[in-house]
């Protein structure tokens, strides 16, 4: 079975800083896709990382895909209130031809003004 | 163009009833993926179809679930006699056939058994 596991569980920060949130598995994914959810909402993909240390920027987000496909790692910058919510990372497999998502738990973000 | 759109969007139920949930994906995208998310959890993955062939159901948790997709595009997931731990917020997918790993979800429908 495949487990992905976000850390940390839950981030209170201020307006204006930095932060970064981690997903970490033991095992490889062919892709890794970041999602953000509100409450009461669907998760809205943010971005996905298909190479081994592929790097991907969205404004003030930075998505990085560890260089073994394992890990991954979602950095903010300034962060704003309207960030918060939760993100979560999703791992695919491109075995055969199923590409159910495996997800972590999430990382819920509050940012304070 | 429209997303993934599910209804109903919230279904309360008593124990022991049956429900339906239905999903109209994005046309044209041709995986759909059905995920449970209890509170505070998640996504899990429960079913999924390329076109009206269901791939995988090996996340259904009982044979009380069943989903089907019979003309390759509106889909329904079905659930017989709810118990309370059917609890959850039901969330269907979608996928375009060039990158079928990058999923669009729809807001999803909040089923409560009383």
């Amino acid at each position: 079975t495949q487990l992905l596991e976000q850390s940390p569980q839950f981030l209170s920060i201020q307006e204006g800083e930095n932060l970064t949130v981690y997903c970490n598995s033991s095992s490889v994914f062919s892709s890794l896709q970041w999602y953000r959810q509100e409450p009461g909402e669907g998760p809205v993909l943010l971005v996905t990382v298909v190479t081994g240390g592929e790097v991907k920027k969205l404004k003030r987000l930075t998505f990085q895909f560890g260089d073994a496909r394992k890990d991954s790692s979602l950095h903010i910058t300034a962060a704003q209130p309207g960030d918060t919510g939760l993100y979560l990372c999703a791992g695919g497999n491109s075995g055969g031809s199923n590409y159910k998502l495996t997800f972590g738990k999430g990382t819920l973000l509050t940012v304070n003004p | 163009g429209a997303g993934v759109s599910q209804s109903p969007r919230y279904k309360v139920a008593k124990r022991g009833q049956d429900v339906a949930l239905r999903c109209d994906p994005i046309s044209g995208h041709v995986s759909l993926f059905w995920y449970q998310q209890a509170l505070g959890q998640g996504p899990e993955f429960l079913t999924y179809f390329q076109n009206e062939a269901q791939l995988d159901k090996s996340g259904l948790p009982s044979d009380r679930f069943f989903a089907e997709r019979p003309e390759g595009s509106v889909s329904t997931l079905k659930i017989q006699r709810t118990q309370q731990e059917d609890s959850a917020v039901y969330l269907c997918a979608s996928s375009p056939n060039r990158t079928p790993w990058e999923q669009y979800f729809g807001p999803g429908t909040r089923l409560t058994v009383t």
